[in-house]
C-alpha cells in the first residue's frame, strides 16, 4: 500500500516569489494534516482538514498560507510570497479517523529553501 | 498551552547498550502519547502508540512507558543497534483547552549508535 505522497521534495524559490506544495493522503484517510518543521525542532501543525473541511487553522499564517482540499482527499498548500523564514520542511500526514484517536502517517516532505 | 520537553538532546552510545530517552509534558489531559521515529532527510514513522488509559507499550526492543498524572514518558530501547540511528520524537494528542486534538511535538532527541 503507498503511503503519503508529497511532491515536489526538494524546492528552491527567491523571496517573494510564490511556491505551492501537494501531498496525496493514503487512500481511505479522511483526516489531512500540514505540519512545518524548523531545523533542530519537532514538526508544528498548520491545518488540519477533516474530509474537505478545515477544522483546525488556527496556526495557519492567513496572510500568506493558504490551503484547499476541495474533493476530500489530495490537498494543496500555498505560500505568496514567500519570505526567508519559511524556508523549513513542511510535512504532511494522514490518518483514517479523528486526530485523537488514529495513528497518523507522515509523508516525506518538502525542504523548501527561500533565498 | 501544551509544551513537551525531550531529554537529552543528543546521545551517542556504543552499540549493545539499553538506553533510555525521556519525554514530558505539562499537560496531563491527553488522549495519548506516541513516539515517532525520524530518519535524515525522511518523514516520521510511529514507532509506539499508548492510549492515555495504558500505562505501557511494547514492540519489539522499544518499550514505551506513561505516567499522565506526572507529565512523563519513557521510550526504553534495549541491546540498541547502529540501524537504530535517528532523531526520536515524543508527541501529544491534546484532549482539552484550545489545543484539543492537536499533537504537540517534543524538540527530539538526536540518537547515534556507534559499532
Amino acid at each position: 500500500e503507498a503511503g503519503v505522497v508529497q511532491s515536489p521534495r526538494y524546492k528552491i524559490i527567491e523571496k517573494k516569489q510564490p511556491v505551492a506544495f501537494w501531498c496525496n493522503p493514503i487512500s481511505g484517510h479522511n483526516t489531512l494534516y500540514w505540519y512545518l518543521q524548523n531545523l533542530g525542532q519537532g514538526p508544528e501543525l498548520l491545518i488540519r482538514y477533516e474530509n474537505e473541511e478545515a477544522v483546525d487553522d488556527s496556526q495557519l499564517p492567513k496572510d500568506r498560507f493558504s490551503a484547499e482540499r476541495l474533493k476530500g482527499v489530495d490537498s494543496t498548500l500555498k505560500i505568496q510570497p514567500a519570505e526567508l523564514g519559511d524556508s523549513a520542511v513542511y510535512l504532511c500526514a494522514s490518518s483514517f479517523g479523528l486526530a485523537h484517536a488514529d495513528t497518523q502517517y507522515f509523508g516525506p516532505g518538502t525542504r523548501l529553501t527561500v533565498l | 498551552k501544551q509544551e513537551v520537553t525531550q531529554i537529552p538532546a543528543a546521545l551517542s552510545v556504543p552499540e549493545g547498550e539499553n538506553l533510555v530517552l525521556n519525554c514530558s509534558f505539562t499537560d496531563s489531559a491527553i488522549y495519548n502519547l506516541q513516539w515517532f521515529r525520524q530518519d535524515p532527510g525522511k518523514g516520521l514513522t510511529s514507532l509506539l502508540l499508548i492510549q492515555s488509559s495504558q500505562r505501557e507499550q511494547t514492540s519489539g526492543r522499544l518499550n514505551a512507558s506513561l505516567d499522565k498524572s506526572s507529565g512523563r514518558s519513557t521510550l526504553y530501547i534495549a541491546a540498541s543497534q547502529p540501524g537504530d540511528s535517528a532523531t526520536y520524537l515524543c508527541a501529544v494528542i491534546n484532549a482539552g483547552g484550545t489545543s484539543y486534538g492537536k499533537l504537540t511535538f517534543g524538540q527530539g532527541t538526536i540518537l547515534t549508535v556507534h559499532p
